[in-house]
């Protein structure tokens, strides 16, 4: 079975300031990893995904993640963050080798950017 | 183009009383996740439907929750008899076969009462 943690349910961190949000995860088989966002009162959208290839991802607003296969992490990292990035953060993996793609996620971080 | 709808929006129930919930997932994604949002337990996945194959549905939480998916494309999820544990944000994805890459719908909140 797969399972993914979350390890800071919130972040509190001031504008411009870098930022960390911690996932690790636990699977027996290789996994799919992913990133998505969640405004408030908007529906889920994905930040960004590991498949395969480099270990560090990028999305277009400046977060990166990176695959660490040895640590079982994907943490999601931003060296800037504005007043916008305040959401709900939740990562979330998938099995290539399962037949759904069904994903399995994290119980969420709350980034909270302050002025 | 137009992304993942669902309807609707918000529904309040009485305890007891059937309830259907529909999503329209985005035209030609052969694919389609309900998932379930809730405060004490998260995102859970809920059913998964691709194409012509028999669903997935290991995540059901009881026998009172069932879906369908009608023609390959819009797909209805029933809870009977709503309990008040069933309230939660039920949420709807699709994707193009086996891409990994899910787009979800704004999601139907549910309160039973």
């Amino acid at each position: 079975a797969q399972s993914v943690t979350q390890l800071d349910s919130q972040v509190p961190v001031f504008e411009e300031a870098p930022v960390e949000l911690r996932c690790n995860y636990s699977s027996s088989v290789s996994v799919y990893l992913f990133w998505y966002v969640q405004y408030p009162n908007q529906g889920l959208q994905l930040l960004l995904k590991y498949l395969s290839g480099s270990t560090l991802v990028e999305s277009i607003n400046g977060f990166e993640a990176e695959f660490n296969k040895s640590q079982t992490s994907f943490h999601l990292r931003k060296p800037s963050v504005h007043i916008s990035d305040t959401a709900e953060y939740f990562c979330a993996v998938s099995s290539p080798s399962g037949n759904t793609g069904k994903l399995i996620f994290g119980q969420g971080t709350t980034l909270q950017v302050k002025p | 183009g137009a992304g993942v709808s669902q309807s609707p929006s918000n529904k309040v129930t009485e305890k007891g009383k059937d309830v259907e919930l529909r999503c329209d997932p985005i035209s030609g994604h052969t694919a389609l996740y309900w998932y379930r949002q809730s405060l004490g337990q998260g995102l859970e996945f809920l059913i998964y439907f691709q194409g012509n194959s028999a669903p997935d549905k290991s995540g059901l939480p009881s026998d009172r929750f069932s879906a369908e998916r009608t023609g390959g494309s819009v797909s209805t999820l029933t809870i009977q008899r709503t309990q008040q544990e069933d309230s939660a944000v039920y949420l709807c994805a699709s994707s193009l076969e086996m891409s990994y890459e899910q787009y979800f719908g704004p999601g139907t909140r549910l309160t039973v009462t």
